[in-house]
């Protein structure tokens, strides 16, 4: 079965400092990966999405993602931290059923907290 | 893209009552989706609500107490039935295309508390 894990429940980084999130994953064939942002009282939006092609993966906001298959890592990074970038963080894997269906499975959650 | 309308946004209801919650989308979708994320945790998929026929539950969900419909491609209802303290939570509708590279939509979610 498909799983993904965030390893780390809030992370503190000061502005202006560069941020990293944690995720790994474990998939049975090709890995369909994401990251989405919840912003208080808001439902979660998209912040970019690795397919295939190029390892690293730039998304909204200044968001990157370093996919790495030899660790079975999707690690989401920013160069410098903004106040703004204070939310709830989401890695999410595609799962394909026996079906054909397929759904999302999300992470615990990271909570990212820039400090000014 | 898709703009997701759902309603209501927050309610206060008393235990043994009903709530129905509408998603409303922009435009055409091929699938529909609602979560359940209860306070400070990830999401828990409820079911796929499916156009023209009953929707399809996760395991531990059922439909007496989750019925859903979706009569159209653009709009769908979550009820929330014979509610109890546990059903307080956040409710989401999400919303996505065919397709396994496309990324998923979500409303702003419903933020329930049963007293």
């Amino acid at each position: 079965a498909q799983s993904v894990a965030q390893p780390e429940d809030q992370v503190n980084v000061a502005e202006g400092n560069p941020l990293t999130v944690k995720c790994t994953y474990s998939v049975s064939g090709n890995p369909y990966l994401f990251w989405y942002v919840q912003y208080p009282n808001r439902g979660l939006q998209f912040l970019l999405k690795y397919i295939t092609g190029d390892n690293l993966v730039k998304g909204s906001y200044g968001f990157e993602a370093e996919f790495n298959k030899s660790q079975t890592s999707f690690h989401l990074k920013k160069p410098s931290a903004l106040v703004s970038d204070s939310a709830l963080y989401f890695c999410a894997v595609r799962d394909i059923e026996g079906s054909g269906t397929y759904k999302y499975i999300f992470g615990t959650g990271t909570r990212l907290k820039v400090l000014a | 893209s898709a703009v997701i309308s759902q309603k209501p946004s927050r309610d206060i209801c008393q235990r043994g009552t009903s709530l129905t919650i509408q998603c409303q989308v922009d435009s055409q979708v091929t699938m529909m989706f609602w979560y359940r994320q209860q306070p400070g945790q990830s999401l828990t998929l409820i079911a796929t609500a499916n156009q023209g026929s009953e929707a399809t539950y996760e395991s531990g969900f059922v439909i007496d107490k989750f019925p859903i419909s979706r009569p159209n491609l653009t709009f769908s209802t979550l009820t929330v039935s014979n509610m109890s303290p546990e059903d307080s939570s956040i409710y989401l509708c999400s919303v996505e295309w065919a397709n396994m590279n496309t990324e998923a939509f979500f409303g702003q979610g419903t933020r329930l508390t049963v007293v």
